[in-house]
């Protein structure tokens, strides 16, 4: 039972590039989301997701979009990478309610 | 906008002590308070929850206070062990309008040292 899987685990990229970061469980849950982790800062939730086939904004969606075509994934991408988009984003997934189940990061660096 | 802040960023204690780890929020409409544990390249961890209809909950080795008139959490840690060490957040919630999806608060975190 892997949990919650995050790919990449670290990525650089350079202003302007686009990279889509995956989330894959495989607990069945319906409840996905996406959050970024800056220093210092609490995590903040960009998008998430109640069930396959929808999505919603977080509390800072700009600059991102997500997919749920599949149950078991969660998509972040970033279509245009700019250097306040570097962080640390975190997937988590839930039966229902609140995040139970963290995946172990992705750390992202725009240059 | 609503907030959710910790009284110290960093808490050292020795080997076997007691910890109690304090969080203070602003939104009187939170009804759920989750503590959660961070290990430094990991993700967060959920350790225990509390309703705001209860003042206290305990789990394995673990309490957690909720004082709603002075709006706030402690997370109280017993005979603190050197795996304790981490990044420990509290986050309230309130719904959303999604169902039973709920919108974290999270505050910023401090730095549990576990001293042998």
């Amino acid at each position: 039972n892997a949990g919650v899987t995050q790919t990449p685990k670290f990525r650089v990229l350079k202003t302007g590039q686009s990279m889509t970061l995956l989330c894959a469980q495989d607990m069945n849950h319906e409840y996905m989301y996406w959050y970024r982790q800056d220093p210092g800062m609490g995590l903040r939730l960009i998008h998430y997701s109640v069930g396959e086939g929808t999505t919603a904004k977080g509390e800072v969606p700009d600059g991102y979009n997500v997919s749920r075509l599949k149950k078991q994934n969660f998509l972040l991408g970033l279509e245009s990478a700019a250097p306040s988009q570097t962080s640390v984003y975190f997937c988590a997934s839930t039966y229902a309610g609140v995040p139970q189940h963290f995946g172990d990061g992705t750390r992202l660096s725009i240059l | 906008g609503e907030s959710v802040g910790l009284h110290l960023p960093t808490l050292s204690v020795q080997e076997g002590d007691n910890s109690i780890i304090n969080c203070a929020y602003s939104n009187s409409a939170s009804d759920y308070f989750i503590w959660y544990k961070q290990e430094s390249g990991k993700g967060p961890q959920f350790i225990i929850d509390i309703r705001s209809n209860m003042d206290k909950r305990q789990g394995q080795r673990v309490t957690v206070l909720l004082n709603k008139t002075v709006k706030h959490l402690s997370l109280q840690i017993a005979a603190t062990q050197p795996g304790d060490s981490a990044v420990y957040f509290c986050a309230e919630t309130s719904s959303i309008s999604s169902g039973s999806a709920r919108q974290l608060t999270f505050g910023s975190g401090t730095q549990l040292t576990v001293l042998p």
